[in-house]
């Protein structure tokens, strides 16, 4: 059983396209996040949600939407794509984020806009 | 602000070699310390993790100590095999948030 689960893991699209990448965690945590991964490894927070609010949202184009239909669920939608949004998005998951707690992640969606 | 400074890579050994990858941070109040791991085409994983000063995480053979008074998690391997290549980055707990390093590559050779 998957903890953190997230589709599609191979995206390929045309540049101008709107995609959407689903993520879900079966975990019971409270709080999500969406990270970007460039290529040269580099992570990066974009989102995190608490109980489907958000609490951090970086400097992120506006093209990137974050939806919480659930605590279990946080889904990305991404608008007009570009070839610079090419990189893996991973997911993660945690209970509320203090000392000790441990964020888990998905196995990655990786996007190629071309 | 909080941040992790990680040795840069890559880095090449042969198996049966010995490994330690440096990383030092800094942080205001008491973070928690984290070795994740990525292997090719995968997405990260725990490898292991400390919560206060002078713990030691430990899995799979690799080793880290919180140091409190050098602000360092270094990780340490004593042997290194050939499934060890991968890409590992050192991370610390902010206020909701993981920040992690810039990741080092390792290359294990037979």
């Amino acid at each position: 059983d998957t903890a953190v689960s997230q589709t599609p893991k191979y995206l390929v699209t045309q540049m101008g396209n709107d995609k959407s990448i689903k993520c879900e965690q079966n975990l019971g945590h409270d709080t999500m996040y969406w990270y970007k991964q460039d290529s040269k490894k580099f992570l990066k927070i974009m989102f995190s949600y608490n109980n489907k609010e958000l609490i951090i949202n970086e400097t992120v184009p506006n093209r990137f939407s974050p939806k919480s239909p659930d605590k279990a669920h946080l889904n990305l939608h991404i608008n007009s794509l570009e070839l610079g949004d090419s990189a893996v998005y991973f997911c993660a998951s945690s209970l509320i984020l203090r000392s000790g707690n441990t964020i888990y992640f998905g196995e990655g969606s990786w996007l190629t806009v071309v | 602000g909080d941040s992790v400074t990680q040795m840069e890579g890559p880095v090449t050994l042969s198996e049966e070699a010995f490994l330690t990858i440096n990383c030092t941070y800094t942080a205001t109040g008491y973070p928690s310390l984290f070795w994740y791991v990525q292997y090719p085409g995968e997405g990260l994983q725990l490898l292991l993790k400390a919560t206060k000063a002078d713990d030691k995480g430990s899995n799979k053979g690799f080793e880290a100590t919180y140091r409190k008074e050098t602000t360092s998690f270094h990780l340490e391997k004593g042997s290194v095999q050939v499934s060890d290549s991968a890409v590992y980055f050192c991370a610390l707990t902010g206020a909701n948030n993981l920040f992690f390093g810039t990741g080092t590559r390792l290359t294990v050779i037979p």
